[in-house]
């Protein structure tokens, strides 16, 4: 059963452009909303969370959009860059379980010149 | 150390040969979780220690796979009499906290088995 559903599987934007990736989640007793980014040959790597007492945080380009009636999170990556082509992937964990990471299947984020 | 090692980066078996993965976090971490990656797929947990004690072991496919960190720091995820079906990367993963905290992920072990 996939608990974390994410769209798309790839992307292509071009430079200066806003990517979007979608996640949607089953198992309400989720409250901790974590996206890393992969890139080629390495491990995952933070890049921002969020906790569903909020509906937004923002990073620098990064922002975390979370609705919690629809169960639904998603990520913007403002004014992409080239360096920010790599796979991304949204996560969640519940409390009590030692925060263990249930992931999506990914997004393949490219961006072009 | 600056961050999760893992060694061997690579790794390929026969089937049926058992192979031993290992797993350096940051010192100091606590929590420490392996995670199986197949081909473009995300990552699934398969067991998390905090410091020597596997607390969750739900996530291990079969009785093959084992895991153990008997000192509270390095791990070792051992598979036995690999099988097709275990090619993938596995990702170890440590963090400062026992709850929500940020997890360190290594670089990966891929495992070929062939």
């Amino acid at each position: 059963q996939q608990q974390v559903k994410q769209s798309p599987q790839s992307l292509i934007v071009q430079k200066g452009g806003i990517s979007i990736i979608n996640c949607a989640y089953e198992n309400t007793a989720f409250d901790y909303f974590p996206w890393y980014q992969q890139f080629p040959g390495k491990g995952p790597a933070l890049l921002i969370a969020i906790r569903p007492d909020v509906s937004e945080k923002k990073e620098g380009r990064f922002t975390i959009s979370f609705n919690k009636s629809a169960k639904q999170f998603s990520l913007h990556i403002m004014d992409s860059q080239p360096g920010d082509s790599a796979t991304y992937f949204c996560a969640a964990s519940m409390a009590g379980t030692a925060s263990k990471l249930t992931f999506g299947t990914g997004t393949r984020l490219q961006v072009t010149l | 150390g600056a961050g999760v090692s893992q060694s061997p980066r690579y790794k390929v078996a026969k089937r049926g040969q058992d192979v031993a993965l290992r797993c350096d976090p940051i010192s100091g971490h606590v929590s420490l979780f392996w995670y199986q990656q197949a081909l473009g797929q995300g990552p699934e947990f398969l067991t998390y220690f905090q410091n020597e004690a596997q607390l969750d072991k739900s996530g291990l496919p079969s009785d093959r796979f084992f895991a153990e960190r008997p000192e509270g720091s390095v791990s070792t995820l051992k598979i036995q009499r690999t099988q097709q079906e275990d090619s993938a990367v596995y990702l170890c993963a440590s963090s400062l906290s026992t709850t929500h905290g940020e997890q360190f992920f290594g670089p990966g072990t891929r495992l070929t088995v062939l």
